[in-house]
């Protein structure tokens, strides 16, 4: 069974770093790209970064674009998503996802999230 | 970077059918597929169709996908309608340019 267990969230205070881990089992990791999306309380889902299999193609939203840095380690079956210079803002439930493909398709698998809290 | 829009929500009667509709704001509907995503209060999202009308094994056929590049919208439509639909539902698309993936900002769907 394909499962994506997210952790690293927490409370954090504005302007500090925090860095996201999802780890991976029961498909090929390295098969698939994988993307964090995010939901604040209440709202809608909006993704945040994505990465290809090998690392090669790498996209952030413009909300997060220079601030956070997604990565990978085909090795360990895991994903990262480091996070600093947070703001009020990022404040958030962290999905991690598993696409179809290299890099594109759908989001196929999610995890149950870890939730950032930015407060000072 | 382009938008696609939602409504915020719709409700409908056990047994009846709903679409809902996800309008593109720039570009073509048809130029990258559309997902529709199902998010039950306090759960993950789960795909109920991708690449446009395309079900996942276990979503039932009530489910089917559409798009029409007339109103550059794409469409999810419902049928017999029962009180486990009732759910939050995203679109999703691609910006093929810079990689990015874009969602809807949701439709809660209530049936009553």
């Amino acid at each position: 069974e394909e499962q994506l267990v997210e952790s690293g969230g927490g409370l954090v205070q504005p302007g500090r770093s925090l860095k996201l881990s999802c780890a991976a089992s029961g498909f090929t990791f390295d098969n698939h790209g994988m993307h964090w999306v995010r939901q604040a309380p209440g709202k809608g889902l909006e993704w945040v970064s994505g990465i290809s299999w090998n690392s090669g193609r790498i996209a952030y939203a413009d909300s997060v674009k220079g601030r956070f840095t997604i990565s990978r380690d085909n090795a360990k079956n895991s994903l990262y998503l480091q996070m600093n210079s947070l703001r009020t803002e990022d404040m958030a439930l962290y999905y991690c996802t598993k696409v179809t493909h290299d890099y594109g398709g759908y989001f196929e698998s999610w995890g149950q999230g870890t939730l950032v809290t930015v407060s000072s | 970077n382009f938008m696609l829009t939602q409504p915020h929500s719709v409700s409908e009667s056990p047994g009846k059918t709903v679409t809902i509709s996800c309008t593109r704001s720039s570009g073509s509907i048809a130029s990258n597929y559309v997902q529709w995503y199902q998010q039950r209060p306090g759960s993950s999202p789960t795909t109920v169709i991708y690449e446009d009308n395309q079900r996942p094994s276990g979503v039932p056929d009530r489910f089917s996908g559409s798009i029409d590049s007339s109103s550059n919208s794409a469409s999810l439509t419902i049928s017999g309608l029962q009180t486990e639909d009732e759910a939050d539902y995203y679109c999703q698309s691609s910006d093929g340019v810079n990689h990015r993936r874009v969602f809807g900002g949701g439709t809660r769907l209530t049936v009553l």
